[in-house]
């Protein structure tokens, strides 16, 4: 089975604070993303990896950049937490196939609140 | 981005058949997706249908593209209390980007 692991569950984090957001996967695929969830807006994309050390802007990048060094690890920083940063964060991984399908993994999700 | 739109609530009686809709945005995406995502857990893929394609059915589920209104739709017969979920429609961008709706949270009564 596919398995996308997020480091957390639960975070609380101050405001101003620099939090890290990590997300491993362990099928060798090509493509991450990040994403954050809030009701009534969905699912909405923060950054997306198709490759090491590439990265792609979402709709909502604002505030937040991302690290890919290995294919494995994608991770989620904060540079400086708001209190408009609380939210749901999800991390999913898909193969690259262009012109096919691609079924998206998601891990769990952290929920973060910054006080 | 632009949006991918959905209808926030949704609400049947066990057994009844449920049809979650969704509007989206890019016509030129290639596949579009029905994702269930249950309490405290994260989203797993339920049906995809390729653009090309009007209908899809596997099981219990039915899956209605009208590709000239941008207009998914996922039908969900004899719907059962386990059925209870949020639902999120994606769409596939350019060559892996994808982009989800705002979500339709299920309920299904007794």
């Amino acid at each position: 089975d596919v398995k996308v692991t997020q480091s957390s569950r639960y975070l609380v984090k101050r405001t101003g604070e620099k939090v890290f957001l990590e997300c491993v996967q362990d099928m060798d695929h090509e493509n991450m993303f990040w994403y954050r969830q809030d009701p009534g807006l969905g699912l909405r994309l923060i950054y997306f990896s198709y490759d090491v050390k590439m990265k792609e802007k979402g709709d909502i990048p604002e505030g937040y950049s991302v690290s890919r060094e290995k294919k494995e690890r994608f991770s989620l920083i904060l540079e400086s937490a708001s209190t408009n940063q609380t939210s749901m964060y999800l991390c999913a991984s898909s193969l690259s196939y262009v012109g096919k399908d691609t079924e998206a993994f998601f891990g769990q999700g952290t929920r973060l609140t910054v006080v | 981005g632009e949006d991918v739109e959905q209808s926030l609530f949704l609400s049947v009686r066990e057994g009844d058949s449920s049809v979650i809709n969704c509007t989206y945005t890019d016509s030129s995406s290639t596949y579009l997706y029905w994702y269930k995502q249950e309490p405290g857990a994260g989203l797993q893929l339920l049906t995809y249908i390729f653009s090309n394609m009007d209908m899809k059915q596997d099981q219990r589920l039915t899956v209605l593209l009208n590709k000239k209104d941008k207009h998914l739709s996922l039908r969900i017969a004899d719907t059962q209390t386990g059925d209870s979920a949020i639902y999120f429609c994606a769409e596939k961008r350019g060559a892996d980007k994808l982009i989800f709706g705002t979500g339709t949270r299920l309920q299904v009564f007794p």
